[in-house]
Order: C-alpha cells, then structure tokens, then sequence
C-alpha cells in the first residue's frame, strides 16, 4: 500500500525556471492537498482539491498552479520559480478525518 | 479566517517530566488532529478529536479538546527521550490549517 506518493523527494532550480511537483494517493481519497513548511511557520496551505475537477486556494497561493488531474493525482506547478518558494513541499490526502502526508519534496531555488 | 496558533514553540524538557502544549484557533470548527514530525520526515498522525470534551490518549501524550475555548491540548507524562520531535495541531473546516509546531527536546 503505497498511500501518498510524491515526486521528486529533491530538486534545484534556477531562478525564473518552471517545474510541475507530482503527487498521486492510491487510497480513493476525495480531498486533496499541498503544503510547504518553512522553519518556524508549520506548514502553510497552498491550494487544495475537495473533489476531482475542484480546486481551491489556500493561504499561500501566489506563484503556484495546480491541477487535478484525476481522482488520484493532483499536482502543483511553478511557472517561474523565486528563491521565495524554496521551501519543503508535502502533500496530503484525507478521508473522514484521517489526512495521510506524501514524504515531501525538498526544492531549492537558486 | 481560519488561524491556528501553537505554543510553546520551543520545548526542552527533562526526562521524566510533565508538560503541555497549547492549540488555540480562531473558528467553530470540532475537528482538531495533532500530527509528530521527526527531522527530515513526513507527519504522522498522532489523534482525531472530533467534539467538544474530546480526549484521546496513546502512551505517555494525551490530547483534548474545549470547542468552546477553542483550545486543544497536547499533554505528556513523564517524558522520555524518543518524544522527542516536532509536534503540530491543524483545524479542520473547509481545509486544513495548521499551527507553526512545537520543537520538543527532551533531555536525559
């Protein structure tokens, strides 16, 4: 049981360069969601998915698209990536009050 | 807005010892999860509290919520060192919003 897959776990990009961060849950969950966690500020609510074809903003949503794309994907998009968005990406699904994280992705804005 | 305050957000604590974490949020919502974190891993989930004078309890954490003051409670008995991690509240209403954490530290 693979529960929340994401990928890449690490990445580097340059500034202005455009990356898609891929998550997939095999567990049939409607809700879906994206965080990134910086030191000192828990995790932060970018954009989350209630069902598939919806999708939300969160807290933190600028610079970032998602899309998702079935009931099991829901990826997120940097088009033009700043140093602002290095950070840890997780993302999550959840179902009747049980939320199950992917094991984060590590990216590096250079 | 949904906000989620936790503290303390530092915690170094004695083995053996008790201590208390504190989630207060700003919104009517009656769920309330409590999630650990060790470095450089994903979040586990530690408890659900899904109504008023709930309280769950596993090992040496036990957790509570008041819906009415809008607080959550994370309370550990006498520490021992594998506590040790960073611990998160998160409220849930139409998404999830979590607190900043808490870094416990619990020393010999």
């Amino acid at each position: 049981n693979a529960g929340v897959t994401q990928t890449p776990k690490f990445q580097v990009l340059k500034t202005g360069q455009s990356m898609t961060l891929q998550c997939a849950q095999d567990m049939n969950h409607n809700s879906m969601y994206w965080y990134r966690q910086d030191p000192g500020m828990g995790l932060r609510l970018i954009y989350y998915s209630a069902s598939e074809g919806t999708t939300d903003k969160g807290e933190v949503p600028n610079g970032y698209n998602v899309s998702r794309l079935n009931k099991r994907e829901f990826s997120l998009r940097l088009e033009s990536a700043a140093p602002s968005q290095t950070s840890v990406y997780f993302c999550a699904s959840s179902y009747r009050y049980k939320a199950f994280f992917g094991q984060g992705t590590r990216l590096t804005v250079v | 807005e949904l906000k989620v305050e936790q503290n303390p957000l530092f915690l170094s604590m004695q083995e053996g010892k008790n201590y208390t974490i504190y989630c207060n949020y700003s919104t009517t919502s009656d769920r309330l999860y409590w999630y650990r974190q060790d470095p450089g891993k994903s979040l586990e989930s530690l408890f659900v509290l899904l109504s008023n004078g709930a309280v769950k309890q596993e090992g040496r954490l036990m957790a509570s919520l008041d819906t009415k003051a809008r607080l959550s409670t994370l309370h550990i008995t006498a520490a021992v060192h594998d506590l040790s991690a960073t611990y998160f509240c998160a409220v849930e209403e139409d998404d999830m919003r979590f607190g900043a954490g808490t870094r416990l530290t619990v020393k010999p």
